[in-house]
């Protein structure tokens, strides 16, 4: 099984659906992160969260809400999804104690039409 | 503020050299690289703390030059496999920039037989 496991991997929406994208981690990291990667522009930070009770904003959180139910489980959720957050999303977890080799998921392919 | 990555794009033949830039204009605490392949997620390669130090493994090797806050991935006598995308993260040194990662835009590296 994958370190780090995305759900689903491919989602077709419409604009104005609320979608939800799920992550779990079996590494034992206390820090997760969602991050949206478009082409020419490298991977962007959503949120991330170094802990069950501590979730901060990223570079481009609005749009996106997240959830972060258990120490392995941090979902990310598109309230009202529009075109331009069509684009591939990666979970990723590292250990505390700085940023040490991160663990990304295999990534979610969202289309929003 | 996104790391600057150059070039965008580089073509080799097997056995050739290259060379990766990452530069940033707030100061770094630390820079990581990763490399992704299509249709994959990112690969963690290495981390460098400020220092100045030189990592390396193989035939891949990083510098961190502190004072100029860039930082150079170096890809000695290339295989095939070193073909993919590959990204510069960089944490911020300072505040609440600790254990978080900006990347940069990805560099295109193509090597053919």
């Amino acid at each position: 099984d994958a370190d780090v496991t995305q759900t689903p991997r491919n989602r077709i929406t419409k604009t104005g659906k609320r979608i939800m994208l799920e992550c779990s981690q079996t590494k034992g990291h206390d820090r997760m992160y969602w991050y949206r990667q478009d082409p020419g522009l490298g991977l962007r930070l959503i949120y991330y969260s170094f802990d069950v009770k501590d979730i901060n904003k990223g570079e481009i959180s609005d749009g996106y809400s997240v959830s972060r139910q258990a120490q392995a489980k941090f979902s990310l959720s598109l309230e009202s999804a529009i075109p331009n957050q069509t684009a591939l999303y990666f979970c990723a977890t590292s250990p505390a104690g700085g940023f040490g080799e991160a663990f990304f998921g295999q990534g979610t392919r969202l289309t929003v039409v | 503020q996104q790391p600057v990555q150059s070039p965008q794009a580089v073509i080799l033949r097997e056995g050739e050299d290259a060379v990766i830039n990452c530069s940033s204009s707030k100061a770094l605490y630390s820079v990581h690289w990763y490399r992704q392949k299509h249709g994959e997620a990112p690969v963690f390669l290495m981390i460098l703390l400020k220092g100045g130090e030189q990592k390396g493994h193989d035939k891949i090797s990083a510098s961190f030059n502190e004072k100029k806050q860039q930082s150079s991935l170096y890809l000695t006598a290339s295989q095939l496999s070193y073909s993919g995308t590959y990204f510069c993260g960089t944490e911020f040194d300072g505040g609440t920039s600790y254990g978080k990662l900006t990347f940069g835009q990805g560099t295109i590296l193509t090597v053919h037989p």
